[in-house]
């Protein structure tokens, strides 16, 4: 089964643009991680962000956690086409010792 | 190595035949995971080890399915009478930390079942 759920399910954007990827998720977390994931390949980690955080910076990413929803964000500014991936947000469902992937989020980007 | 590698990266087989996918992790990576990701999907959790024991193998869909950790680097996920619903991607990750922290994957093993 999995937690997360993300939406859109599809996201298309000019270069240049702003992209918003939320995720819901449905148990009590320690962390909530976010992965790239580029067609054909392994999953790359982006970010972790704690239960007791709100908000993280990293480069051009930018996540928010808010845990009284049970919801979190990426942001990604300015984006590019090579930012053209699918992108998953993950947690340790129950403060559990394992991952539960969301369905993800498929961001093209066009140049 | 520098990262988790996967072997084979593709796999072709007949529906009832057996199969073994092999992952290598990142040295000194005491926890290990398999995942199942279907075309569309997020990774599906299989199995988890924490050195040479299977800590968490909530995830294994049935007895079909069976992963090793023998000294505790290389695994080896096992399906056994394959079928055709078991054609996806398998995906290995590793981990330095004992909590849940950042997970590396490899390129994952495509396995499909005629």
């Amino acid at each position: 089964s999995q937690q997360g759920e993300e939406d859109p399910q599809a996201l298309s954007i000019q270069e240049g643009e702003n992209a918003t990827m939320n995720c819901s998720y449905k148990t009590s977390i320690n962390n909530l991680q976010w992965y790239r994931q580029n067609s054909g390949r392994g999953l790359v980690h982006l970010i972790l962000i704690r239960s007791n955080e709100r908000e993280k910076h990293s480069g051009r990413l930018r996540v928010t956690l808010d845990t009284s929803k049970k919801s979190s964000s990426l942001l990604i500014t300015a984006s590019r086409a090579a930012d053209t991936a699918s992108y998953f947000c993950a947690t340790d469902a129950n403060r559990g010792n394992k991952l539960v992937f969301g369905a993800g989020t498929i961001l093209r980007v066009k140049s | 190595g520098a990262g988790v590698s996967q072997t084979p990266s593709n796999k072709v087989t007949e529906k009832g035949k057996y199969v073994e996918l092999r992952c290598d992790p990142i040295s000194g990576h005491t926890a290990l995971y398999w995942y199942r990701q279907s075309l569309g999907q997020g990774p599906e959790f299989l199995i988890y080890f924490q050195g040479t024991g299977a800590a968490d193998d909530s995830g294994l869909p049935n007895d079909r399915f069976f992963a090793v950790r023998p000294e505790g680097s290389v695994s080896t996920l096992k399906i056994q009478r394959t079928e055709r619903g078991d054609s996806a991607v398998y995906l290995c990750a590793s981990s330095l930390t004992t909590g849940v922290g950042e997970l590396f994957f490899g390129e994952g093993s495509r396995l499909t079942v005629l």
